[in-house]
């Protein structure tokens, strides 16, 4: 019954390293978000993706790479980690048509800590 | 420059009182959304107003959009343990796709 599932809960790696996160969702959305909370708790969008196409690139490293599969997928690859990557990151999808468009719902979060 | 300001940035109180958090900006939203966040868990969709001077009811939750569409107000009566955690609210410029939240208020009723 899960709407937006994230993996993994908890991601610690050192600094340099590659790591993935993945999203998926089974509400029938047709966009799909990420974004980032930092230690204040300010959320701010990272990319969007619309029927597998980037709509929204916000000013993010490329170290940081979304990719979407299909309409229910949307993954996060980061390259060459940083302590400044801390965060939770959270994948959230909404409709962008109807009277429910942009109502976000968003999975549990990921939280990286790179040391 | 934050877009919107969310006041107050904390607010602890008792079991039983009321509160209002505000949500304010100079840009017009086409609609503005309200989220709560538990520790741990991510932002959960309260309410959604569209319609400048729009009043929205959600149990003992009362959600207001200006009448510019400018802020908004969200109004807890009564307020419970239950009720703790960081309330966030967002807006919608048009149909950008693109939701800007504010920073939230940290809400904490204690029993």
């Amino acid at each position: 019954d899960t709407a937006v599932s994230q993996t993994p809960k908890y991601l610690v790696t050192q600094m340099g390293n590659d790591k993935s996160i993945k999203c998926e969702q089974n509400l029938g959305h047709d966009t799909m978000y990420w974004y980032k909370q930092d230690s204040k708790k300010f959320l701010k969008i990272m990319f969007s993706y619309n029927n597998k196409e980037l709509i929204i690139n916000e000013t993010v490293p490329n170290r940081f790479s979304p990719k979407s599969p299909d309409k229910a997928h949307l993954n996060l690859h980061i390259n060459s980690l940083e302590l400044g990557d801390s965060a939770v990151y959270f994948c959230a999808s909404s409709h962008s048509f109807g009277q429910r468009a942009y109502e976000q719902y968003f999975g549990p979060g990921t939280r990286l800590t790179v040391t | 420059t934050q877009l919107l300001e969310q006041s107050p940035q904390f607010l602890s109180i008792q079991e039983g009182e009321n509160l209002t958090v505000y949500c304010n900006s100079s840009s017009v939203f086409s609609s503005l959304q309200w989220y709560r966040q538990e520790p741990g868990e991510g932002p959960v969709l309260l309410v959604t107003v569209v319609t400048g001077g729009e009043v929205k009811k959600l149990k003992r939750l009362t959600f207001q959009f200006g009448d510019a569409r400018k802020d908004s107000s969200l109004h807890i009566t009564a307020a419970q343990p239950g009720d703790t955690g960081l309330y966030l609210c967002a807006g919608l410029k048009g149909s950008n796709y693109k939701l800007t939240f504010g920073k939230g208020t940290l809400l904490t009723v204690n029993p």
